[in-house]
């Protein structure tokens, strides 16, 4: 199993334009989750979603929005890059509501100029 | 509001030694709390998951207690070694639920050979 898998590992955007954060995972995990990395703030829930065509806002949902067609993806879609949200995204999944152990991806490092 | 708390400051301890990490959370009691560990540049992996009616969990070197009335959970490293040098994240669902895990900022914990 390649378990979380995060594409890209770096990017760097300019202000206003749009990209899509891809996730996939291959253990058939229901919930998903995206999560943000700032220095001295923790890991911000951004999205979440327990299952495919359900998905939930989190913590700091504004700027984002996300869908899951599918078990295995979860992508993270950022409709206009603000500077703001230059962080370090974080895939996770997790078999179901009922299994709390949450598996991470390695991450992607965000750049908004 | 709600938050978790955990000490900013890093923990520098000597090799063999106990290492012990707090956190504390406010408001609504957690059914569940959560430790993770954290290497530079990587994504969290889970340790130990202990539940409110549990006082304690332990797995190999790893203890933990939840004490709920204080609203504190405590992380001990017994014998700890240099490999145990990292950022130690808890994480729990501030709303007393098990769809939005919140993690508090970690502890960063350097082991002195």
């Amino acid at each position: 199993n390649a378990g979380v898998t995060q594409t890209p590992k770096f990017q760097v955007l300019k202000t206003g334009q749009s990209m899509t954060l891809q996730c996939a995972q291959d253990m058939n995990h229901e919930y998903m989750s995206w999560y943000r990395q700032d220095p001295g703030m923790g890991l911000r829930l951004i999205h979440y979603s327990v299952g495919a065509g359900i998905t939930d806002q989190g913590e700091v949902p504004n700027g984002y929005n996300v869908s899951r067609s599918t078990t295995e993806d979860f992508p993270l879609r950022l409709l206009s890059a603000a500077p703001s949200q230059t962080s370090v995204y974080f895939c996770a999944s997790r078999v179901g509501l009922s299994t709390y152990e949450q598996y991470f991806g390695p991450g992607t490092r965000l750049t908004v100029t | 509001s709600q938050k978790i708390e955990q000490n900013s400051e890093a923990l520098n301890i000597q090799e063999g030694k106990t290492a012990t990490l707090t956190c504390n959370y406010t408001n609504y009691s957690p059914a569940y709390l959560q430790w993770y560990r954290q290497d530079p540049g990587r994504g969290p992996v889970f340790l130990l998951l202990i539940r409110e009616n549990e006082k304690e969990k332990r797995k190999e070197r790893l203890k933990v207690t939840f004490d709920t009335t204080l609203k504190q959970s405590l992380f001990h490293i017994t014998a700890s070694q240099p490999a145990d040098s990292a950022t130690y994240l808890c994480a729990l669902d501030l709303s007393g639920g098990y769809q939005k895990v919140t993690f508090g900022t970690g502890t960063k914990l350097q082991v002195i050979p």
